[in-house]
């Protein structure tokens, strides 16, 4: 099925560990997000890529790394996990402005 | 800052009822809103996407309805099912931003 994908679905860290976060997108889409899902706060926006070979922080970006491998992947880093970075992950794409937001089925994170 | 506020937090419904849940928004220059559903450890479905030159969008049981003079969006769910249970959560995109504001999302009970 078309759409975004993620892996892992489920994910246990230790405090300093280090991991990626995998999402691919098959629709031809420009634009690569990542949002991590917690309670109380939303969705919030760590990094985005507008178009291959660009990155650009979002509003919670600090701990985190990303590469757009090419114009179908966009990984996410942690260098040393912290419990703090417990939360869902969602990986979006987009076409262009105009159309809408397609999201993966999330990466569930603990780091304990 | 545009923020988004979805009211009210939870909804609990018979089945067959017709239901309108609401997004406020502070900045009234977006470039279009969307409506997701969320299902419990699930990612987000897309469900409507209204540009900011349109008034509503339909899908099936679904109405979505935007007054950008006024900050509010609705989405209205006609004869609802207990399958309709999930969070909706309201978002935004504006011109010139990569980013989607979301709202903290409806929570909706469709009792049988």
């Amino acid at each position: 099925n078309a759409g975004v994908t993620q892996t892992p679905k489920f994910q246990v860290l230790k405090t300093g560990q280090s991991m990626t976060l995998q999402c691919a997108q098959d629709m031809n889409h420009n634009s690569m997000y990542w949002y991590r899902q917690d309670p109380g706060m939303g969705l919030r926006l760590i990094y985005y890529s507008a178009s291959e070979g660009t990155t650009d922080k979002g509003e919670v970006p600090n701990g985190y790394n990303v590469s757009r491998l090419n114009k179908r992947e966009f990984s996410l880093r942690l260098e040393s996990a912290a419990p703090s970075q417990t939360s869902v992950y969602f990986c979006a794409s987009r076409n262009r402005a105009l159309y809408g937001y397609t999201f993966g089925s999330g990466t569930r994170l603990t780091v304990v | 800052k545009q923020e988004v506020t979805q009211i009210p937090a939870a909804l609990s419904v018979p089945e067959g009822e017709n239901l309108v849940l609401n997004c406020s928004f502070t900045d009234s220059a977006i470039y279009n809103l969307q409506w997701f559903r969320q299902d419990p450890g699930k990612g987000l479905t897309s469900l409507l996407l209204i540009q900011s030159s349109q008034r509503e969008q339909t899908s099936g049981r679904l109405n979505a309805s935007l007054d950008k003079s006024s900050g509010r969006s609705t989405l209205y769910i006609a004869a609802s099912q207990p399958g309709d249970s999930a969070t909706y959560l309201c978002a935004i995109t504006q011109g010139g931003s990569e980013k989607l504001v979301f709202g903290k999302g409806t929570k909706l009970t469709v009792n049988p």
